[in-house]
């Protein structure tokens, strides 16, 4: 398994901000992901991201609103941008190591935006 | 694309009754499954998964086989307990090694009674 953490654990924003995500796991790992789940719904994956490149971004999610950045290994972020009250869900990351086939995820950011 | 369909809840049943959560999936490859579990309050956690058909996942009393014939990862367990109340989600991932991210059902609530 992994230890994944994500911060903040929670925020409320306004309308019009930005919000950055940050993710860390305790090992090095082949692929991170990030994951929206709405209130009540199920999760939705955005974005794989990718080190050393660029993001790769599922349909109906682009890079503008939902910037990634994947320093190393271990790290990556997830950026918000323009936020509007729709935005306002549980982002999760997750990571696979190498060699397994199963994702492992953070505890998740709840975010609300008025 | 791919899809997880799973039943809907919540799903209530008593102390010691048996379980079934179906399960079907769609999927232009040989995915691999995974039932992942969201207790109150916690993160998602994996519960089991299965790599390929006829494969049996099985953890803390769950079971569920990959059957390739009938497209389904139905989860199962004997004798279920209060302290398996919570959000169940069936998922698949392609590419290989599931190196794609995953796709999710709609997750099943379930709630046990004593």
């Amino acid at each position: 398994s992994a230890v994944i953490s994500q911060k903040p654990s929670r925020d409320i924003c306004q309308r019009g901000t930005s919000l950055t995500i940050q993710c860390q796991v305790d090992s090095q790992v082949t692929m991170m992901f990030w994951y929206r789940q709405q209130p009540g719904q199920s999760l939705t994956l955005i974005a794989t991201a990718n080190q050393g490149s660029e993001a790769t971004y599922e349909s109906g999610f682009v890079i503008d609103k939902f910037p990634i950045s994947r320093p190393n290994l271990t790290f990556s972020t997830l950026t918000v941008s323009n936020m509007s009250p729709e935005d306002s869900s549980i982002y999760l990351c997750s990571v696979r190591k190498q060699g397994v086939y199963e994702q492992y995820f953070g505890p998740g950011t709840r975010l609300t935006v008025t | 694309g791919d899809s997880v369909t799973q039943m809907e809840g919540p799903v209530t049943l008593s102390e010691e009754a048996f379980l079934t959560i179906n399960c079907t999936y769609t999927a232009t490859g040989y995915p691999s499954l995974f039932w992942y579990v969201q207790y109150p309050g916690e993160g998602l956690q994996l519960l089991l998964k299965a790599t390929k058909a006829d494969d049996k996942g099985s953890n803390k009393g769950f079971e569920a086989t990959y059957r390739k014939e009938t497209t389904s990862f139905h989860l199962e367990k004997g004798s279920v307990q209060v302290s398996d109340s919570a959000v169940y989600f069936c998922a698949l991932s392609e590419g290989g090694g599931g190196a794609d991210g995953l796709t999710f059902g709609k997750g099943t609530h379930l709630i046990i009674q004593p």
